[in-house]
């Protein structure tokens, strides 16, 4: 059963940004820790990032640090993936998921999950 | 810390029992968790901490492993099970996936 639902997926152009969105219609977000987890053509999962309960609790692949922000807007129940410098290796579908709890190690471990977004990056 | 899962792949019958391992770099104590993915799906949660079943997961797949070695098993495998799996660490970050196990229809 998918529990989250993800938005704001798209084609652009390599340089260009989007904003990916992420709400969960039954729970609320803030109670736990969100990540982003992305897949490429014929790849595998990559996670992207991970925001804890406290919006200062940031973490970031390598390959995004400096060009991704994650955060959340509690009042929407939304968490988003701010996603400045794309290229076209970040071309994946981005799915969000949610920890088990808000603490180590449940907030790390994924027990609901979107059906994923599209984002392309080509010239 | 780095994953190894394997196999890549592997192709076995339905009522096979199918065990797929995946070794990290360091230890990570239990800190381990298995993931099933289907083609144009969410991945699905199977096993956390190594060994405990997510809750309505079919019995027939079980987890094993602390440290460096890990297992997943699955007893008798159904025609839902065709799928990719993957293993996660979550004992620091980044967190990191193994490279999945396809399972295929022999």
């Amino acid at each position: 059963e998918v529990q989250l639902l993800e938005s704001g997926g798209g084609l652009v152009q390599p340089g260009e940004s989007l904003r990916l969105s992420c709400t969960a219609p039954r729970f609320t977000l803030s109670n736990y820790a969100v990540s982003w987890v992305r897949q490429a053509p014929g790849k595998g999962l990559e996670w992207v990032s991970t925001l804890g309960t406290w919006s200062d609790d940031q973490h970031y692949a390598d390959s995004v640090k400096g060009r991704f922000t994650i955060s959340r807007d509690k009042s929407k129940n939304t968490v988003y993936l701010q996603m400045n410098g794309l290229r076209v290796e970040d071309t994946a579908v981005f799915y969000c998921a949610k920890g088990r709890g808000p603490n180590y190690p449940e907030s790390r471990t994924f027990d609901s999950w979107g059906q994923g977004t599209l984002v392309t990056v080509s010239s | 810390i780095q994953l190894t899962q394997s196999p890549s792949s592997l192709s076995a019958s339905v009522g096979d029992r199918v065990t797929i391992t995946c070794r990290a770099s360091q230890g990570i104590s239990s800190d381990l968790v298995w993931y099933q993915k289907k083609s144009g799906k969410a991945p699905n949660l199977l096993i956390y901490a190594a060994s405990t079943l997510q809750s309505g997961v079919p019995s027939r797949f079980s987890g094993s492993g602390s440290g460096t070695d890990f297992t997943l098993t699955i007893s008798s495998l159904q025609p839902e099970d065709f799928a990719t799996y993957y293993c996660q660490q979550l004992n620091s970050f980044p967190l990191i996936f193994g490279g999945g196990t396809k399972v295929e229809i022999k």
